[in-house]
């Protein structure tokens, strides 16, 4: 079974510039979320989306946004790059639902984006 | 809100040795912990989870972590490290019903021969 599937797995952007990765979830699993890891650091929560609809967001700026499409893949945009965006994204999908505890979040290998 | 303390950013053993990786959280209801593993330039995978069950739990690769409420700890532990345990460790907690984790810093684990 394929698991979670980033791309690309790498990007060098320049600074003002957009970007937007790409996740495809485990097969049967609609809930995808995104986490940020700059060089050194946790991974920290970015948005979570279940159902196209997002359940959960983080603290960062409207610079970063996010959707879900039928199929459960999902894409990260992130608008007016700075050299701080310069991290690690990772996505993860899990078969979280409403009510369902217990659910492990399966974590990709992650886009590695570099703003110069 | 929950957050995580990992004590030591940076932990050194021997092969063979006794590895231990600190962990405390904060939450105000009860909370789900996980030890996530990342080698160089991978994601993160799953080692072991605590989800309100026993106290003691078990995970790949021969780490086991136990909960401990009064000391909101939950600490990692594996008896005897191997070369291929050398990798950033990382403790996080959510609560039940959410998704969103919220990770510590990370330990990097270094073993030397």
């Amino acid at each position: 079974d394929a698991g979670v599937t980033q791309s690309p797995t790498h990007l060098i952007k320049t600074r003002g510039q957009q970007v937007t990765l790409r996740c495809s979830p485990i097969s049967g699993h609609k809930s995808v979320s995104w986490y940020q890891q700059v060089l050194g650091q946790g991974p920290q929560f970015i948005f979570q989306y279940y159902e196209k609809e997002e359940r959960g967001r983080g603290n960062f700026p409207d610079r970063f946004s996010a959707r879900q499409f039928p199929n459960y893949s999902s894409e990260l945009n992130v608008n007016a790059l700075l050299l701080g965006d310069s991290a690690l994204y990772l996505c993860a999908s899990s078969d979280w639902r409403q009510g369902k505890s217990r659910t492990e979040a399966f974590f990709g290998q992650g886009t590695r984006l570099t703003v110069v | 809100a929950q957050s995580v303390t990992q004590l030591g950013s940076h932990v050194s053993v021997s092969e063979g040795a006794l590895v231990l990786l600190r962990c405390n959280y904060s939450s105000s209801v009860p909370p789900y912990l996980f030890w996530y593993v990342q080698y160089p330039n991978q994601g993160l995978q799953l080692l072991l989870k605590y989800t309100s069950a026993a106290t003691l739990v078990k995970g790949i690769n021969g780490f086991e972590a136990e909960f401990k409420k009064s000391e909101t700890s939950f600490h990692l532990t594996k008896p005897s490290a191997h070369m291929s345990d050398a990798a950033e460790y990382f403790c996080a907690v959510s609560i039940q019903g959410a998704q969103k984790l919220v990770f510590g810093q990370g330990t990097r684990l270094t073993i030397n021969p």
